[in-house]
């Protein structure tokens, strides 16, 4: 079974500038979430999609950030504009409704300079 | 807010040692799952514990869920070099269509 497929696997941008991280899930799962990591830190999440619905977007900044899930399958995430405390790595991870288990990507790392 | 608090949040042991890592909470789970995560990759799952009171092993790990589903342990025995990661611990919220909090982690250190 292939993997979480993450990209880029690192970007580095200047602040203000804007930038997009795409995720391809487990093929089958209708669950998938965004999280941010913080060097030092666990994983937060940011959003959580059903298909190609939000089911919790709490804890997203959505003056700055923004998530879609067209057709149920890949996701973007963009940051408009990025500021410096946006340096982090954004996991993408997918899971089965059935299932507790999460299955992450690789990450994306971005620098914010 | 649900907070999870791991510890310690280092650890350096030896080849060979025995070693504990905590997760507590104020707050109730539904779920608590264990990962392991290693420099530039994701966290990988290590195992889900659902029941209060529910102990599972795997290979040379132990893991615990408080009567409570409030806390959790990790215990390794005779701790490997391939041991060596960020151990994160996560509460469940909303059962298997929820989503995850996790702790800070624990950096694990096996030297040979």
């Amino acid at each position: 079974e292939a993997g979480v497929a993450q990209s880029p696997r690192y970007k580095i941008i200047e602040k203000r500038q804007s930038v997009a991280f795409w995720c391809n899930p487990i093929s089958g799962h209708a669950t998938l979430y965004w999280y941010q990591q913080i060097l030092g830190q666990g994983p937060k999440l940011l959003i959580q999609f059903q298909n190609n619905g939000v089911v919790d977007d709490s804890q997203l900044p959505k003056d700055r950030f923004s998530a879609e899930r067209l057709k149920g399958v890949d996701s973007t995430l963009k940051i408009q504009p990025a500021k410096l405390e946006d340096s982090a790595v954004y996991l993408c991870a997918s899971s089965h409704s059935d299932s507790y288990g999460y299955t992450f990507g690789s990450g994306t790392r971005l620098t914010v300079v | 807010t649900q907070l999870l608090e791991q510890s310690p949040q280092f650890l350096s042991i030896q080849e060979g040692e025995n070693l504990t890592v905590y997760c507590n909470s104020s707050s109730v789970f539904s779920s608590l799952q264990w990962y392991r995560q290693e420099p530039g990759e994701g966290p990988v799952l290590l195992v889900t514990v659902v029941t209060g009171g529910e102990v599972k092993k795997l290979k040379r790990l132990t893991f615990q869920f408080g009567d409570a589903r409030k806390d959790s342990s990790l215990h390794i025995t005779a701790a490997q070099p391939g041991d060596t990661g960020l151990y994160l611990c996560a509460g469940g919220r909303g059962g298997s269509q929820g989503n995850l909090i996790f702790g800070k982690g624990t950096k694990l250190s096996v030297k040979p």
